[in-house]
């Protein structure tokens, strides 16, 4: 595909259940984020995967949330025990040599998830 | 703590007019300013983006006028058309922390045919 793709596309999960998100960045790009859109909000940062490095976490509310990317490409977003303030619009990106110079975050069409 | 102020929150425009959104941010470590529109449904797509060495940037009906010193910069769209009708949201970003980044809290345009 020539774009970051996500899914679902919607989600509707009962409170206090986990659910997962996954994100297919662009092929070969070896920056991946997370961002959550909450109603009428801007978007928040969550999460960033750098290639093989670490991780940057500083934005995960909770540790109800984590998240991973395996072989630097697929990444999934988890939320446990969901609660009724997790419903947003989780939105992937992905870049290319982000800590190199400046460069475009391409982002998906978002997860829209809802939590009763 | 917000760091990026993002006004108006709306905005209606006539077409043919000019809209002009405002940012202003706190961080000085910032180095990249892009503004991204969103479509409903769509997830954000980069529209024009400035760097801190130039004080404005033009493509096509889209400028970017960048105050370093007051630590502020502003999108206005000439012409406005219908399709302009978006949510519109400027972004703060530092390269050497991977650039992530901080958003404004974003802009719905309305442009009235």
């Amino acid at each position: 595909g020539a774009g970051v793709s996500q899914s679902p596309s919607n989600k509707v999960t009962e409170k206090g259940k986990d659910v997962e998100l996954r994100c297919d960045p662009i092929s070969g790009h070896t920056a991946l984020y997370w961002y959550r859109q909450s109603l009428g909000q801007g978007l928040e940062f969550l999460i960033y995967f750098q290639g093989n490095s670490a991780p940057d976490k500083s934005g995960l509310p909770s540790d109800r949330f984590s998240a991973e990317r395996t072989g630097g490409s697929v990444s999934t977003l988890t939320i446990q025990r969901t609660q009724q303030e997790d419903s947003a619009v989780y939105l992937c990106a992905s870049s290319s040599s982000p800590t190199v110079t400046y460069n475009e975050q391409f982002f998906g069409p978002g997860t829209r998830l809802t939590v009763l | 703590q917000q760091q990026v102020k993002q006004s108006p929150q709306s905005l209606i425009v006539q077409k043919g007019g000019i809209s002009i959104i405002n940012c202003a941010y706190e961080n000085t470590a910032f180095d990249y300013f892009p503004w991204y529109q969103q479509f409903p449904g769509k997830g954000p797509a980069l529209l024009i983006a400035i760097r801190p060495d130039v004080s404005e940037k033009k493509e096509g009906r889209f400028t970017i006028s960048f105050n370093k010193s007051a630590k502020q910069f502003s999108l206005h769209i000439m012409d406005s058309q219908p399709g302009d009708s978006a949510t519109y949201f400027c972004a703060c970003e530092q390269v050497t922390s991977g650039s992530r980044l901080t958003f404004g809290e974003g802009t719905q345009l309305t442009v009235n045919p």
